[in-house]
């Protein structure tokens, strides 16, 4: 149980393209999702947390504007790269959290390489 | 301000060999305690956690951690590592009623055959 599915695994885009990922809860609601973003070789950093049916709130620092949150349902939240850069290729993590639940189920994962 | 400290960036170990991950929080009130595990390019699995109670928890994979009030410390360890453990292992906290996990700086663990 608790699995945590991300698509696409991996993808690579032009610079000045947008690109969706999309993070579901296969097996259970989650109402409230993360969104974290890894360089290499360093640690998960925290982008946003979505509540579903309410506006993301974003970390300091992220550009709300750029990385469009959407959390519509219990088991889908979506994230979109507007207008994406080089310097945003990345691999992007989501993760899931059920109601009143203390732990996060993790995705496998995005790399986005932008050319 | 909530944080945790993983001291060790890079540990080798030989196969069969015991393993102990070093883990610190800093914050006053007892957090929940995860510790996570992630292959390359691959998301996060949870090994275990701790949220109260007995503070020797044991996970997945022969891992066990223990909980140390006195010394702000929540470390990993197995017995005997097996190749496959080759990974980064990430420390994370979450203060009660909070809904932000916080990450150590993870520690990577190679092992030697």
């Amino acid at each position: 149980g608790a699995v945590v599915s991300q698509h696409p695994s991996r993808v690579i885009c032009k610079s000045g393209t947008s690109v969706k990922i999309e993070c579901r809860s296969l097996d259970f609601q989650a109402t409230t999702m993360f969104w974290y973003r890894q360089f290499p070789k360093q640690s998960l950093m925290l982008m946003a947390t979505s509540n579903e049916g309410s506006k993301a709130t974003y970390e300091q620092g992220v550009e709300k504007d750029k990385f469009l949150i959407n959390h519509a349902s219990l088991t889908l939240s979506t994230l979109t790269v507007t207008s994406a850069h080089p310097e945003d290729s990345s691999f992007y993590i989501c993760s899931a959290r059920l109601a009143g639940g203390r732990e996060q189920y993790f995705g496998p994962g995005t790399r986005l390489t932008v050319t | 301000a909530q944080s945790v400290t993983q001291p060790d960036i890079h540990i080798t170990v030989s196969e069969g060999a015991s393993l102990e991950l070093r883990c610190n929080y800093s914050y006053g009130a007892t957090p929940y305690l995860f510790w996570y595990v992630q292959s390359p390019g691959q998301g996060l699995q949870l090994l275990l956690k701790y949220f109260s109670g007995d503070t020797l928890v044991q996970g997945i994979k022969g891992f066990e951690a223990e909980f140390k009030r006195s010394q702000s410390s929540f470390n990993l360890r197995k017995p005997s590592v097996h190749w496959s453990d080759a990974a980064e292992y990430f420390c994370a906290s979450i203060i009660q009623g909070a809904q932000k996990l916080v990450f150590g700086q993870g520690t990577r663990l190679t092992i030697n055959p």
